[in-house]
């Protein structure tokens, strides 16, 4: 069964400070991946996806992704965080026989200090 | 920007009561889904519908669950009898094709006393 890990729970940073919030999956099959963010009391935002074609993508505010496929990762990076980046953060994994469905990971909680 | 909506935001019901839960996915999508979110974990898939019919479900999605698409544009999910651990989130989701992303809705809270 495919699924996936996020290796941090918690991610602490200053703002203005690089970050990267680790993402691994698992699957013997092609896979599409995605970043979610999810603002306190608010739904999944979508920030950005890999469904083919190069492997580094950029998504909204700032942030992009590399997808690894001998490392089977998909780590999510920006160069410069702002207080406003504060969010939980889920990385998903679909498979293309398996419809639309998406597993997600854990989460990681992303703090940016002043 | 086309959205997700759902409908209420916040449900509060008695153990082994009914709950309905209601969803207007975007106009041209095809694909609906439901996830649930336990206060602190992660997000559960719970069913994925296409074509009019359930195209997956989870463990989770036991016979107390069912989804329906009632007209061209809601998507709701009831819970016949509810349990205590059914306090969750409820995210709606649709997508226009698969694989593609998912757009979410801002959930429905069910709170379960």
């Amino acid at each position: 069964a495919q699924s996936v890990t996020q290796l941090d729970s918690q991610v602490p940073v200053f703002e203005e400070a690089p970050v990267e919030l680790r993402c691994n999956y698992s699957s013997s099959v092609s896979v599409y991946l995605f970043w979610y963010v999810q603002y306190p009391n608010q739904g999944l935002q979508l920030l950005l996806k890999y469904l083919s074609g190069s492997t580094l993508v950029k998504g909204i505010n700032g942030f992009e992704a590399e997808f690894n496929k001998s490392q089977t990762s998909f780590h999510l990076r920006k160069p410069s965080v702002h207080i406003s980046d504060t969010a939980e953060y889920f990385c998903a994994v679909g498979r293309g026989n398996q419809g639309g469905k998406l597993i997600f990971g854990q989460g990681t909680e992303l703090s940016v200090k002043p | 920007e086309p959205e997700v909506t759902q409908t209420p935001s916040h449900q509060v019901t008695q153990m082994g009561q009914e709950v309905i839960l209601r969803c207007v996915p975007i106009s041209n999508h095809l694909y609906f889904y439901w996830y649930r979110q336990i206060l602190g974990q992660k997000v559960e898939f719970l069913v994925s519908f296409y074509n009019n019919e359930i195209s997956e479900k989870s463990e989770i999605f036991d016979d107390q669950f069912s989804v329906e698409r009632p007209d061209g544009s809601n998507f709701t999910l009831k819970i016949r009898s509810t349990k205590l651990e059914d306090s969750a989130m409820y995210f709606c989701a649709s997508s226009e094709r698969a694989p593609s992303p998912l757009h979410f809705g801002n959930g429905t809270r069910l709170t379960v006393t």
